[in-house]
């Protein structure tokens, strides 16, 4: 079945470690995004990409490096710069980026600095 | 810029009951604009849209008006299910270079019984 996989779906980190979050799809969709989810907060979009070897930074990208080498692929990597990483992550991907596009997300990442 | 309000949460009903969530937006053109739902412990999904003032958008019994007006997207159900327990957030979708979704905080709905 085509979708979005997301991995790890649960994830500790200590400290000072950087940490990456992969995120596959099969839809054949050029754009894909990462999220930020916290409680009472909703989403908040960390980065996106509408084609290959393209990114752009979303509202909360400090802390955060992306890469987009692939179509299918677009992993996520925390960094130690981020001040406060705990939190549930998701990727998502769209057909293109026009007004009536439809977001498909994956089941999340859960990242956890202890 | 473009933004979401939806009512805070948590709602809880008794099965059966009238869900309204209500949700405005602040936006120049003309967005489209969505209802996603995330359920406990799962991305979220599409449950419905419009594209335009005076759509309506349907899905699993729940309805939503783009009443451009009131700059308003409530989402309605007329008898909710204990499986309708989830988050749901309101998102829109401006045009051009702001075609980023923009969600909402999310309502947290959970129905008893």
């Amino acid at each position: 079945d085509g979708g979005i996989t997301q991995s790890p779906k649960y994830l500790f980190r200590k400290e000072g470690q950087n940490v990456t979050l992969s995120c596959e799809q099969n839809l054949n969709h050029d754009a894909m995004y990462w999220y930020r989810q916290d409680p009472g907060q909703g989403l908040r979009l960390i980065y996106y990409s509408q084609i290959v070897n393209d990114f752009q930074k979303g509202d909360i990208a400090e802390g955060y490096s992306v890469s987009r080498e692939k179509k299918e692929s677009f992993p996520l990597t925390v960094t130690s710069a981020q001040k406060n990483p705990t939190a549930f992550y998701l990727c998502a991907s769209s057909i293109g980026q026009g007004a009536t596009g439809e977001l498909f997300f994956g089941e999340g990442s859960r990242l956890t600095v202890l | 810029g473009n933004s979401v309000t939806q009512m805070e949460g948590p709602v809880t009903l008794s099965e059966e009951a009238f869900l309204t969530i209500n949700c405005t937006y602040t936006a120049t053109g003309y967005p489209s604009l969505f209802w996603y739902v995330q359920y406990p412990g799962e991305g979220l999904q599409l449950l419905l849209k419009a594209t335009k003032a005076d759509d309506k958008g349907s899905n699993k019994g729940f309805e939503a008006t783009y009443r451009k007006e009131t700059t308003s997207f409530h989402l309605e159900k007329g008898s909710v299910q204990v499986s309708d327990s989830a988050v749901y957030f309101c998102a829109l979708r401006g045009t051009g270079s702001q075609g980023n979704l923009i969600f909402g905080k999310g309502t947290k709905l959970s129905v008893k019984p």
